[in-house]
């Protein structure tokens, strides 16, 4: 029973290259979450969908983020044009329903460097 | 807005020594809390959560956390901590009620010296 797979483990990107993280959630969880650590800080909420929707995208930058759950296959983040400033570790959770019971299963994480 | 403030960002403690780590939240309705570790290189992992009903939870590994309502707190404490409990804990809320979307704080780093 495999838990939320995250993929790379480590991405290095050049300055104003595309970053493409990707995230299964557990068998049987249908909501995904990202989550972005900088540095010295603490997790913040990125984005929230649901198969096919966005749920709730309140922390996603306005430009050069983007975020999508196909009906079929993983999660994926996506970062245009990348900046030094989006080196961080990238998480993603998810859950089997949509109510603030915790239910999160975290994933190991994508460690996105920008030189 | 929900907000969530720990007050240590480093502690250091020597192995057997106890341990309370503070977390404070801001909202002014009915929460869900949690604390979560985060192992170096690791993910995160639930340690322990809170709902409703008695305040003082036990959570894995002998951590457990106490919920204040009127201090709007939920610390987190250990009689006696281990070398292997070297690593960052984070405070997290949500809204009862509401969905899963986690608020939380910047995290303490532990270091326990044998």
């Amino acid at each position: 029973n495999a838990g939320v797979m995250q993929n790379p483990r480590h991405l290095v990107r050049r300055r104003g290259q595309e970053a493409r993280l990707r995230c299964s959630p557990m068998k049987g969880h249908s909501h995904v979450y990202w989550y972005r650590q900088l540095p010295e800080e603490g997790l913040k909420f990125m984005v929230y969908l649901q198969k096919e929707n966005i749920i709730d995208e309140s922390g996603m930058p306005k430009e050069r983020f983007s975020a999508e759950f196909p009906k079929e296959g993983p999660s994926i983040l996506r970062i245009q044009q990348v900046v030094r400033g989006d080196s961080a570790a990238y998480f993603c959770a998810s859950s089997p329903g949509d109510r603030g019971t915790g239910g999160y299963t975290f994933g190991s994480g994508t460690r996105l460097t920008v030189v | 807005a929900q907000s969530v403030s720990q007050h240590n960002h480093h502690v250091i403690l020597s192995e057997a020594a106890s341990l309370e780590l503070g977390c404070n939240y801001s909202y002014g309705g009915t929460v869900n809390l949690f604390w979560y570790v985060q192992y170096p290189g690791q993910h995160l992992q639930l340690l322990l959560k809170y709902f409703s009903g008695d305040p003082l939870v036990k959570g894995i590994k002998g951590f457990e956390a106490e919920f204040i309502k009127s201090k709007f707190s939920f610390n987190l404490r250990k009689p006696s901590v281990q070398w292997s409990d070297t690593a960052e804990y984070f405070c997290a809320v949500n809204s009862a009620g509401g969905y899963n979307k986690l608020i939380f704080g910047a995290g303490t780093r532990l270091a326990v010296h044998p």
